[in-house]
């Protein structure tokens, strides 16, 4: 089973600041998936990237691919309240199973 | 499109009782569901993988007898939580592919009293 490294485990932002989540692993992935999930509700999907070097613009955030498909990073640029949540990035693997990092835990306050 | 419902969204069972949960993709068709646990502030565990017509493919550690799981046609799979203890108790999440991509449900809270 390939593992999935995601840092930071916790974020304390202010409102407006930037920051970067990253996942990392020694595997390669066919495609990586980010996640947002809020409490008591499912994770929702936010972007799939399947190309090495793909990058992807969602608003304010934007996600990135490494050339080699092993690892992946999510920017948030000027991050709001409604930005908090706990983001997941997500590996797949073969049967179209998916390796979930640990999670980011993100607050923002205003 | 691609929404996945489960039902139902909290059930709260005394120990040594069996909970039957239901995960349906609504709008496209799924040969292959999973179902994951996930423990508070945690990322998702995964238990099982749900295929149309076969039996599940359980993860190490996941009793195969104590989660039963049923994949009857190409939108349901059911997980069913029997004799169900206290440290059952957790937040139980289904997905469905489409492609690339998994959708998830919007979970079921089980507590166990």
């Amino acid at each position: 089973t390939q593992l999935l490294e995601q840092s930071p485990q916790f974020l304390s932002i202010q409102e407006g600041e930037n920051l970067t989540v990253y996942c990392n692993s020694s595997s390669v992935f066919s495609s990586l998936q980010w996640y947002r999930q809020e409490p008591g509700e499912g994770p929702v999907l936010l972007v799939t990237v399947v190309t090495g070097g793909e990058v992807k613009k969602l608003k304010r955030l934007t996600f990135q691919f490494g050339d080699a498909r092993k690892d992946s990073s999510l920017h948030i640029t000027a991050a709001q309240p409604g930005d908090t949540g706990l983001y997941l990035c997500a590996g797949g693997e073969y049967g179209n199973k998916l390796v979930f990092g640990a999670g980011t835990i993100l607050r923002v306050k205003s | 499109g691609a929404v996945v419902s489960q039902h139902p969204s909290w059930v709260i069972c005394k120990s040594g009782t069996s909970v039957k949960i239901e995960c349906r993709s609504l709008d496209f068709q799924a040969t292959t569901m999973f179902w994951y646990r996930q423990f508070p502030k945690q990322s998702l565990m995964l238990m099982a993988t749900s295929n149309e017509g076969s039996k599940a493919t359980y993860e190490q550690g996941v009793e195969k007898d104590k989660f039963l799981i049923n994949h009857a046609s190409l939108t349901l799979s059911t997980l069913t939580v029997t004799s169900a203890h206290p440290e059952d108790s957790s937040f139980y999440i289904c997905s469905a592919t489409s492609g690339h991509e998994q959708y998830f449900g919007p979970g079921t809270r089980l507590t166990v009293t």
